[in-house]
């Protein structure tokens, strides 16, 4: 079945320093992919997405890559920030057998960026 | 634009009560509206799918009698916890679509507290 794996957290990082969060997924055919940020106390948020393999989705200095040839997409910040602070979601909507609409979440990583 | 709310944010019950959630897509019209269970430090569980004018589809192991789903507009769905008991204590959340298939926006989500 399809599925997401995100690196464990919590990560934490100093300012200004650069972020990686691995997300790896299984799935048929060609899904969408997403990443979503959900600050404290707030609902989640779309940061960012790609459709098609090699696609490089970016927003607010987040940037990540739709790569086939290792079902991955890693998010990346080269400077993170004190606001970046919070859970981010690595999550697709599967292609095959039909498109749904229906979104499959990893297990979410915690960021937690110190001055 | 965009913007999904929620509502209650936060409710405690007694065990044996119902407890109805409003979702409402606020300046877009939303065909079809998710609905998720987030587990503390845990990922977003999908529940079930409410298509405007039609039943909701639920998600295996999910009970339709207990999560009672209304989608009687464009606009609004409600996600009605039927005899609630503590272990549906639990952040729900829900979020919208303008076909189904297109970006998912959030609500902020309700916690549910059944003592």
């Amino acid at each position: 079945g399809n599925s997401v794996t995100q690196m464990e957290g919590p990560v934490t990082l100093s300012e200004e320093a650069f972020l990686t969060i691995n997300c790896t997924y299984t799935a048929t055919g060609y899904p969408s992919l997403f990443w979503y940020v959900q600050y404290p106390g707030e609902g989640l948020q779309l940061l960012l997405k790609a459709t098609k393999a090699d696609d490089k989705g970016s927003n607010k200095g987040f940037e990540a890559t739709y790569r086939k040839e290792t079902t991955s997409f890693h998010l990346e910040k080269g400077s993170v920030q004190v606001s970046d602070s919070a859970v981010y979601f690595c999550a697709l909507s599967a292609s095959y057998p039909s498109n749904t609409g229906k979104l499959i979440f990893g297990q979410g990583t915690t960021l937690q960026v110190k001055p | 634009g965009a913007v999904v709310s929620q509502h209650p944010s936060w409710v405690i019950c007694k065990s044996g009560t119902s407890v109805k959630i409003e979702c409402r897509s606020l300046d877009f019209q939303a065909t079809t509206m998710f609905w998720y269970r987030q587990f503390p430090k845990q990922s977003l569980m999908l529940m079930a799918t409410s298509n405007e004018g039609s039943k909701a589809t639920y998600e295996q192991g999910v009970e339709k009698d207990k999560f009672l789903i209304n989608h009687a507009s464009l606009t609004l769905s409600t996600l009605t916890v039927t005899s609630a008991h503590p272990e549906d204590s639990s952040f729900y959340i829900c979020s919208a679509t303008r076909t189904g298939k297109e970006t998912q926006y959030f609500g902020p989500g309700t916690r549910l507290l059944v003592l």
